[in-house]
């Protein structure tokens, strides 16, 4: 199985701050990999796919990138509305993996 | 849009049954491959199983392999998880999801 390591598993940020969660694979997966975004009580919700692509509707200030093993996501000015917990999923192949989450809070 | 709805989520004993069921609508149905995916309390995501359009290709975490059987109908726009064997570990919230379109999930409480 592919493991995906995400870090750091919290983090705690001013509105207005650049936000940078990274996500590591265990072997090469291209840029098969989503970001989600998963806010108390609700589902995850699809930010960005194949690594650095935006989803339909989603804010500017989400971004994506890399390939290979390494990713970044990042929320370049963070608003009060983007507190929650995110996280990376490869989908390069079964079982598809998620990594453990970044809990984002406001300072 | 797409639609999917999660239902037979509720409280049985270790070692009992649950058949889940996800309404599907806003999308072919039958074009597309679907997958369940769980969350225990205050845990992470986990993918459980996976089921191509026609249903002839299907994978199963270690996890759940043997215990559950995914399903669909694509007559009935609908995806189905049949859970045996329930243990404790497999409280979760479970996710119907084609791609990054989630389900609002249902509760399964396996306790006794």
């Amino acid at each position: 199985d592919i493991q995906m390591t995400q870090s750091p598993s919290s983090l705690s940020a001013s509105v207005g701050d650049r936000v940078t969660i990274t996500c590591q694979a265990s072997q090469d997966i291209s840029n098969y990999l989503n970001w989600y975004q998963q806010k108390p009580g609700k589902a995850p919700k699809l930010l960005i796919y194949d690594a650095s692509n935006l989803e339909t509707g989603v804010p500017s200030r989400f971004s994506g990138s890399g390939s290979g093993t390494d990713f970044t996501f990042t929320i370049s000015s963070l608003q009060p509305e983007d507190i929650a917990t995110y996280y990376c999923q490869q989908y390069y192949n079964l079982p598809w993996t998620f990594g453990q989450g970044t809990k984002v809070e406001i300072k | 849009q797409v639609q999917l709805v999660e239902s037979g989520g509720g409280l049985v004993k270790p070692g009992g049954s649950l058949r889940l069921s996800c309404a599907a609508s806003g999308f072919t149905f039958s074009d597309y491959y679907m997958s369940w995916i769980r969350q225990a309390p205050g845990k992470g995501l986990e993918w459980v199983s996976y089921m191509s359009s026609s249903g002839s290709t299907i994978y199963y975490a270690d996890s759940v392999k043997g215990r559950f059987t995914i399903s669909r109908d694509n007559a009935k726009n609908s995806l189905y998880l049949q859970m045996n064997s329930l243990r404790a570990e497999d409280t979760a919230v479970y996710y119907c999801a084609r791609g990054g379109a989630w389900g609002q999930g249902t509760l399964v409480t396996v306790s006794s």
